[in-house]
């Protein structure tokens, strides 16, 4: 089955300042990578994701590059904000509807004022 | 409004007990999952349902079963409660047939055995 690493599990930053979190996964097969927040006490909330067939997108302060080759795909927030401290999943799946994400272990970022 | 709902929020009970919990999707997804999310914050697959058929069982033990009474509702039901089950659910619904695989969850629902 799938495998999904994500680096660094704790993140500091001053305020302003980019964000960079790191994953890699496993299997060759999969060609969707969400990305998700998850704020204290709710649910992850979906805020970019790409497919295989796309090497960069990027939405406003946020953007994801994948490297298919390497099996890499990582996530970057610039001049970050208070209200980005959160703790930030990376995921990967096949794709197909009826396929559950394969979770990274999270990234806390936090944000310093 | 609404789009992935769950309830209780918060459910407290004994080792032993059974328990449900329950999710609605007003976003006419036709698959809808059931993640859990240990103390360390670690999320993990249990089940998705499509088309009200059971298409993933990811070495889940027995005492969970999914239930979906329709498209819209996927509820979880748990037997024999252990203290290993304490641990926040999440449901989530995605669309099929096209889809990006773009997944939406619930609030969540914390669960706790003593």
């Amino acid at each position: 089955g799938e495998n999904v690493e994500q680096h660094p599990s704790t993140l500091s930053v001053q305020e302003g300042d980019s964000a960079v979190i790191k994953c890699t996964y496993s299997d060759s097969a999969s060609n969707y990578f969400p990305w998700y927040k998850q704020e204290l006490g709710k649910g992850p909330q979906l805020i970019i994701d790409i497919r295989s067939n796309v090497g960069e997108k990027k939405d406003q302060r946020i953007a994801v590059t994948l490297n298919k080759t390497a099996k890499h795909f990582s996530l970057h927030i610039t001049e970050t904000q208070p209200e980005d401290s959160a703790v930030y999943f990376c995921a990967a799946s096949s794709g197909g509807g009826a396929d559950g994400l394969t979770f990274g272990k999270g990234t806390h970022l936090i944000i310093q004022p | 409004d609404t789009a992935v709902s769950q309830t209780p929020k918060y459910l407290v009970t004994q080792m032993g007990n059974d328990k449900s919990i329950k999710c609605e999707q007003n976003l006419g997804h036709d698959t809808m999952y059931w993640y859990k999310q240990d103390s360390k914050k670690f999320l993990k697959i249990m089940f998705s349902y499509n088309n009200k058929e059971l298409i993933i069982n990811e070495t889940v033990p027995n005492r969970f079963s999914p239930k979906s009474p329709d498209k819209a509702h996927l509820n979880l039901h748990i037997n024999s409660l252990e203290l290993g089950d304490s641990a926040v659910y999440f449901c989530a619904s995605s669309p099929t047939s096209g889809s990006l695989g773009e997944q939406f969850f619930g609030p969540g629902t914390r669960l706790t055995v003593l």
